[in-house]
């Protein structure tokens, strides 16, 4: 089946600093997805890409849809001790079904 | 607004039993799905169903595992007998579903709920 390769799969970083994760893919996605999940809860959608070259900005998230649509990445800006989760990226070929990512676990040291 | 509910949170068993997770999705949300979460093998799609009908159920992993919608806010995931490698994370979540004029359907993104932690002694 398609498979996404999420990388890296864990980052430790200083409070403060940018952080930045993608996602790769041999397929081609029309729409990709950015969620966090906290433990002993589920995904929480941050940001959605539709289109070939998006970038979207959330608060201190951005995130980019490749132009091959193959690649997605997301970048935090000044990260704080409250962004620490685990972070997954999604692909979506047809209107109903996701293919997730491994995920990014982020840890932020103070 | 409320989110997905699902229950229950947490469900520990024996093998051999009967188990059953619930869903109530997003109300006016027309798609709903079922994944599964381990450390081996991420989030795993089970089945989905749109207007209540189940669309793909692929994902099912045998005979022992059953899901039914009977009706636009309600979701039943049914694991008979259930066996220890059944312990995972089960996730249900929702999403709007709108086809369009041309070939041209809506990927509305899926809501999760918070999920039901089952152990399978």
């Amino acid at each position: 089946g398609q498979q996404l390769n999420q990388s890296p799969q864990s980052m430790f970083i200083q409070e403060g600093e940018d952080v930045s994760m993608n996602c790769t893919s041999s397929s081609i996605f029309n729409t990709w997805l950015w969620y966090k999940q906290d433990p002993g809860e589920g995904p929480v959608l941050l940001i959605a890409l539709y289109k070939a070259g998006e970038l979207t900005s959330n608060g201190r998230l951005t995130a980019q849809f490749g132009i091959t649509r193959k690649d997605s990445f997301l970048n935090i800006s000044a990260s704080i001790p409250s962004d620490v989760c685990i972070y997954f990226c999604a692909g979506q070929r047809t209107p109903r079904q996701l293919t997730f990512g491994s995920g990014t676990q982020l840890t932020v040291l103070p | 607004d409320a989110g997905v509910i699902q229950s229950p949170r947490h469900e520990v068993t024996e093998m051999g039993q009967e188990v059953t997770l619930r869903c109530k999705p997003i109300s006016g949300h027309n798609s709903l799905f079922w994944y599964r979460q381990t450390m081996m093998r991420g989030l795993e799609l089970l089945i989905y169903f749109n207007n209540n009908v189940p669309i793909d159920d692929s994902g099912m992993p045998e005979d022992r595992f059953s899901a039914k919608m009977p009706n636009a806010s309600f979701s039943t995931l049914k694991i008979q007998p259930s066996e220890p490698r059944d312990s995972a994370v089960y996730f249900c979540a929702s999403s709007l579903f709108t086809r369009g004029l041309v070939r041209q359907n809506s990927n509305q993104p899926q809501h999760f709920g918070d999920g039901t932690r089952l152990s399978i002694l």
